[in-house]
Parts: C-alpha cells; structure tokens; sequence
C-alpha cells in the first residue's frame, strides 16, 4: 500500500516547456487535489476530481490543466510554464468529502 | 470565494511552554481539520471537527469548533521540540476541495 505517489521529486523547466506532474493513489480515493505550497502562501487548491470523469477549478487554476480518466491518476499538466510556477506542488487523496485528505510526497519544481 | 485564515503566522516558544493557533473562515464550514507539516516533509492529517463546539484532545494538543463553525483553535501544552513544524487549518465547504489557511510555523528552543 503506496499511498499517494507523486513523481517527479524534483524538476527543472526552462520557460515555455510544458509537463506533467503524475500522482496515484491506490486507497481507492474518490477526491484527488493539487496544491501549490509558496513561501508565506501556504497551500492553495489549483483543481480538484470529486471522481473519475469530473474536475473543478480551485483558487489559482490559471496555466494548469488537469483530467481524471481513472480513480487512481490525477496529472497536472502544466501548458507553457512560467518562472511564477515555480513551487512546491502537493497531491492529495481522500475517500469522500468531509474526511482527512492524505498527502503525496510532493514535487519541488523550478521554472527558469 | 471561501477564505481561511490562521494566525499568527509564525511563533517561537521556549520547550516547555504552551502554543495556540487561530483560524477563521469568511464562510460556514461543513467541518475542519488540522495538519501538521514538518520541515521538508508533506502535510500530515491531525484531526476533523464537525460538530459546533466541539473539543477533541490528542494526548498534548486540544482542538476546538467555534458554536458558529466559522472559527477553530489547536493548543499545544507544555511544547516539545518535536511539535515543531507548521500547523494548517483547512476548511471544508460541502461539494467543494479544503480550502487552507497559510498556517502557523512553530519553533520550539529547549
């Protein structure tokens, strides 16, 4: 039992490249999230899955893309990427709405 | 949009003191919950609280749910220096992701 698997660990982009950030979860978690975690920022909600086939919007969503074809994968597609997104990104699971989210290891990625 | 906020935004303590943390949200929550981040590490689920005025204890720490479920506090007695880390708040509207507060960095001298 993994928990929530995110990869890369680390990453370096130049400005303008696009990439995936994976995650899975094998719990069988019905809510997925992504967040980025900023100096004094704390952890704000980019998109969310409340289930395989649906996704929302969270605070910061712009130059993010997302989708969820299956219950245990939520990439985080990142289109053209910018010095701004420079950050830490966090995976989240959770079984429903309403109960503690598990968190991934993370992804330390660096736009230059 | 809902908004979380948490003060204060960082704290430092000789070992041995008592910390306190405070959130509050601009909006009605369904629930909250705490968690704690170390140095370099990922959050970690501490607790939920759900019902208004709800208190739960975790061993040293004591959790509270305001009466209007708008505002929540954790207490931390007599520290160690392993509470160290940063502790968030994180809101939960129905149908809607945690919304977090940018949490209270915590560091512990002995």
């Amino acid at each position: 039992n993994a928990g929530v698997t995110q990869t890369p660990k680390f990453q370096v982009l130049k400005t303008g490249q696009s990439m995936t950030l994976q995650c899975a979860q094998d719990m069988n978690h019905e809510y997925m999230s992504w967040y980025r975690q900023d100096p004094g920022m704390g952890l704000r909600l980019i998109h969310y899955s409340v289930g395989a086939g649906i996704t929302d919007q969270g605070e910061v969503p712009n130059g993010y893309n997302v989708s969820r074809s299956t219950t245990e994968d939520f990439p985080l597609r990142l289109l053209s990427a910018a010095p701004s997104q420079t950050s830490v990104y966090f995976c989240a699971s959770s079984y429903s709405e309403g109960v503690g989210a598990f968190f991934g290891q993370g992804t330390r990625l660096t736009v230059v | 949009g809902q908004q979380v906020m948490q003060i204060p935004q960082y704290q430092h303590v000789q070992e041995g003191e008592d910390f306190t943390t405070y959130c509050n949200s601009s909006t009605t929550l369904s629930n909250i919950q705490w968690y704690k981040q170390r140095p370099g590490g990922h959050p970690v689920f501490l607790i939920q609280l759900v019902k208004s005025g709800e208190v739960k204890k975790q061993k040293r720490l004591t959790f509270q749910f305001g009466e209007a479920k708008k505002n929540s506090s954790l207490h931390i007695t007599a520290t160690q220096t392993t509470d160290v880390g940063t502790y968030f708040c994180a809101g939960d509207q129905a149908g809607t992701a945690l919304i977090f507060g940018k949490g209270t960095t915590l560091s512990v001298s002995s």
